[in-house]
């Protein structure tokens, strides 16, 4: 079963205007980290948010906020007034704690978003 | 910027050959991995390492090996390469392997495998 779930492939938003990116997420795990990565077209990997489980409030960072709703195992990127920068392959990723290991990093197949005039 | 270097930055070459990519970091980080990232698969796990001389494999290990000789040093072995390892592969390292570190990466590497 696919772990973390991304359901929009693309999306297109306005300069301006805010833009929720979806991701869901399956775990038994009760100690998690959500985390969500943009890639734009230069290749490079940027970490934007954090969201532990445990977490009673939503992250935010600048223009980025992470609607964290954990009963429905979602974890959405909120994008406030989009700038064309923006335009950007964005991962939602999650970190589970196994016991005597290095917690790994599961990444979703991504959305691209297009930022337009 | 993370000070993390990946080296070769770009590389083409023949199936069968034996290839290595290199990850440099300057951070002191404990934990550093190996991704490919592949059209409609996001990025997947291949190896990683929690300390020196200690490795595990990820979900896509088949065909790789690493070795970790020093803290700043985690190398990807392609033994024999195959065309379907053609891949831009990323190195990541994170200070700890708490769930709530993040990972931070390199600028990758673009393998062809002709």
């Amino acid at each position: 079963a696919q772990k973390i779930t991304q359901t929009q492939p693309g999306m297109f938003v306005q300069e301006k205007e805010a833009v929720t990116l979806d991701c869901t997420y399956d775990t038994s795990d009760p100690s998690y980290g959500l985390f969500w990565y943009k890639q734009p077209s230069s290749g490079e990997m940027i970490f934007l948010i954090y969201q532990g489980s445990y977490d009673q409030q939503n992250a935010t960072e600048g223009r980025y906020s992470l609607n964290f709703q954990k009963a429905r195992k979602s974890a959405n990127l909120v994008i406030s007034a989009s700038q064309l920068g923006d335009s950007a392959m964005y991962f939602c990723a999650m970190r589970e704690v196994r016991s005597g290991t290095a917690s790994k990093l599961t990444f979703g197949t991504g959305t691209r978003l297009q930022v337009t005039l | 910027d993370a000070g993390i270097t990946q080296s070769p930055r770009h590389k083409v070459t023949e199936t069968g050959t034996p290839v290595t990519l290199r990850c440099h970091q300057t951070e002191n980080h404990r934990y550093m991995y190996w991704y490919r990232q592949d059209p409609g698969h996001g990025l997947r796990l291949i190896h990683y390492s929690y300390g020196v001389k200690d490795t595990d494999k990820g979900e896509v290990s088949d065909g790789y090996s690493v070795s970790r000789s020093k803290t700043e040093d985690f190398l990807l072995t392609l033994e024999s390469a195959t065309s379907s390892q053609t891949s831009v592969y990323f190195c990541a390292i994170s200070r700890g392997g708490e769930s709530n570190q993040p990972q931070h990466f390199g600028d990758g590497t673009r393998l062809s495998i002709l």
